[in-house]
C-alpha cells in the first residue's frame, strides 16, 4: 500500500461547481498535513495546511480525520483558474523531515 | 527573498555524461530536499539535509546519484554516469520549523527538467 493515496481523477467540473478531493495516509505517526497545488510544468505550491480542527481559506476547506487517517479538500464555487493538480502531502517526520506526496488529483474546471 | 533557486532550468545530455544540478535554498531555512518527478512515479523524495548534514538518502535510486551541501546556501545533486531513465524533473525544496507553531512547509524551486538521450 502506498503511503499517501488520492482519488485518481481527473475531475472535470463546470464553473461554479463544488468539488471534493479525498486522501488517505498509512503512517499513523504522521505529524502534519498539507494540500499543494501544481500547475502544468510548474513547481508545487502550498495551497493550505490542514489542522486537526479543520480549516477554511475562502472557497477552500480542509478536513483531517486522524482516526480514519483521512484528509479532504473541498473547493466551492470553482473557477477556471482552479484547474491544476492537487497534491495531498503528509509529513511523517517529527520536525519536518519527510514530506511524502500523494500522486495528485487533476482538476479541470470547464467554462 | 527570491525563493528557492535552481539551475539549470533545462538540461539535455547524452547517456554516460555527468550531470550536476544546483540549488540555493531560501535564506534561513535549515532543511533542504531533493525530489524527482515523473509521470509514472509522481514526486519522490531522493534525499534531505538538515543544517547541511544528509539525514535520509534512502530515496537515492543508485550509487550513480550523489548529493552534497557544502554550506547553508548551496546544494548539488550529481548523476554520474547519466542514463535515459534518469530523465525527469528534479525539484529542490527548503523548509524551516516555525518557532511559534512548530509547523513547517516546503517551498519548491522551479525545477530542472533533465533529458538524457
Amino acid at each position: 500500500r502506498k503511503e499517501v493515496e488520492q482519488d485518481p481523477g481527473p475531475f472535470n467540473v463546470p464553473e461554479g461547481a463544488t468539488v471534493a478531493f479525498n486522501c488517505t495516509y498509512s503512517n499513523s505517526a504522521s505529524q502534519s498535513f498539507f494540500w499543494y497545488r501544481q500547475d502544468c510544468r510548474k513547481e508545487p505550491k502550498l495551497l493550505m495546511s490542514v489542522y486537526s480542527s479543520g480549516n477554511e481559506d475562502g472557497r477552500f476547506t480542509a478536513q483531517l480525520n486522524r482516526a480514519s487517517q483521512y484528509i479532504s479538500l473541498l473547493i466551492r464555487d470553482s473557477k477556471l483558474s482552479d484547474s491544476a493538480t492537487y497534491l495531498c502531502v503528509v509529513n511523517i517526520g517529527n520536525y519536518g523531515q519527510n514530506f511524502v506526496f500523494g500522486p495528485g488529483t487533476r482538476l479541470s474546471v470547464l467554462p | 527573498d527570491a525563493g528557492v533557486i535552481q539551475s539549470p532550468r533545462h538540461e539535455v545530455t547524452e547517456m554516460g555524461q555527468e550531470v550536476t544540478l544546483r540549488c540555493k535554498p531560501i535564506s534561513g531555512h535549515d532543511y533542504l530536499f531533493w525530489y524527482r518527478q515523473t509521470m509514472m512515479r509522481g514526486l519522490e523524495l531522493l534525499i534531505y539535509f538538515n543544517n547541511n548534514v544528509p539525514i535520509d538518502d534512502s530515496g537515492m535510486p543508485e550509487d550513480r546519484f550523489s548529493a552534497k551541501m557544502p554550506n547553508a546556501s548551496f546544494s548539488t545533486l550529481k548523476i554520474q554516469p547519466s542514463e535515459p531513465r534518469d530523465s525527469a524533473v528534479y525539484f529542490c525544496a527548503s523548509s524551516q520549523i516555525l518557532a511559534s507553531t512548530g509547523n513547517t512547509e516546503a517551498f519548491f524551486g522551479q525545477g530542472t527538467r533533465l533529458t538524457v538521450v
